[in-house]
Order: structure tokens, then sequence, then C-alpha cells
């Protein structure tokens, strides 16, 4: 059964700590993507990648890192430098050919104590 | 960058009742539109999308959309919703090609049985 999972759902951390969120895909799409959900915000992208050991910057990176070791996997990193890290992570990929039509995981959500 | 205004932050209705959600977007190129839903406890899923073509698209669960290009707006309609139609709902924007999508902020749409 093709898809996009997250793990954990829920993560909670104490302040100061890193934490690294999950997204594995079986859909053989070439681009990955990280979201963050805030409420009355929308969703805001963090870090894309288009290919394996390549990516580029969204709108919010800043206290975000990320790896793309694998086609499959798509980890992203919570630093203790994210100033408001408590949210919701949405992880998404997509085929080249469509970049925008974008697929969903079923999100972590992140509560940082 | 693109923008994207969802005009109603949060909609309450009966079942039955006709629905719909607007949306405008600031970008004056060619653009991808799509309305995604997020239910209760469940992750985000594409509920239709515009490529091109035909302005007035159909998606899933008798959801419909219309791309008015001189308006910038692509509304999201129902004509008769129903108590499981309680849920987020999210316009996108993209600009073909591009791999960044806007959201706009959501719009909470609560039916009452």
């Amino acid at each position: 059964d093709g898809g996009i999972t997250q793990s954990p759902k829920y993560l909670f951390r104490k302040e100061g700590q890193n934490v690294t969120l999950s997204c594995e895909q079986n859909l053989n799409h070439d681009a990955m993507y990280w979201y963050r959900q805030d409420p009355g915000q929308g969703l805001r992208l963090i870090y894309y990648s288009q290919i394996v050991n390549d990516f580029q910057k969204g709108d919010i990176a800043e206290g975000y890192s990320v790896s793309r070791e694998k086609k499959e996997s798509f980890p992203l990193t919570v630093t203790s430098a994210q100033k408001n890290p408590t949210a919701f992570y949405l992880c998404a990929s997509s085929i080249l050919v469509r970049p925008n039509e974008q697929f969903f995981g079923p999100g972590t959500r992140l509560t940082v104590l | 960058a693109q923008s994207v205004s969802q005009h109603n932050h949060h909609v309450i209705l009966s079942e039955a009742a006709s629905l719909e959600l607007g949306c405008n977007y600031s970008y004056g190129g060619t653009v991808n539109l799509f309305w995604y839903v997020q239910y209760p406890g469940q992750h985000l899923q594409l509920l239709l999308k515009y490529f091109s073509g035909d302005p007035l698209v159909k998606g899933i669960k008798g959801f419909e959309a219309e791309f008015i290009k001189s308006k910038f707006s692509f509304n999201l309609r129902k004509p008769s919703v129903q108590w499981s139609d309680t849920a987020e709902y999210f316009c996108a924007v993209g600009v073909s090609n591009d791999y960044k999508l806007s959201f706009g902020a959501g719009t909470t749409v609560t039916v009452r049985a």
C-alpha cells in the first residue's frame, strides 16, 4: 500500500534539545517537502528536496535542518535554535513533472515543554 | 511570491445547506490550483485540482471549484453538505513547474446535523 509515513505521531521534547522527525515514502516520488502547520496560518514550507543529496530552503527554514541521503527518506531536525518549535509538521512528496501536486503524510505533532 | 487568501475563517452550516468557500491569489502568471481537506484526526487529502482546460473542476465527495482567471479566484462549492463534511479546507496555489505551494490560512467548516 503506497504512501507517506511519518513517525512518531506525537513527540514531546524539552526546550533546548534537538529532535528529528521521520518521513518515508514508497511512492517513488522524486521530490519531498516539509511544512509546518499552525492554527490560523495554513501550511508554511520549511525545506524541500528535488533529488537525493540536494535540498533548498523554504520560507521558514531558520532553526531547521534536513538531509536527503535516500530517495525514500527526508528527515527533518528541529534544532534548539528554532524559537517556537511547538507545531504540527507535515511531510509531502510529488513527482518531478507535477511538483505542485503534493501528497501528504499524517503529520507529527511536536510539543516542546 | 504569491499570496493566497481564504475569506472565511470558520463557517457553520446545517446539513443540506449549500457551501461556498472563497479563495483568491495574487500571482499574475500561469498557476496550478488545489483544494485540500483535513478531516478531524486525518491527514491532508487532495479534494480537487486545476492545471488547465475546463475552469469548472469536479472533485471527490461532490465538491467542485471554479477557476475565474480575471478575478484570480478558485472558489470551492458543494450544493448540499453532510455532517461528514466537517473539516478544515485549504486552498493552495502553485506556479507551473515550481516546487513551492502557497497555502491559504484555511477555513474550518462545521456542519450541524
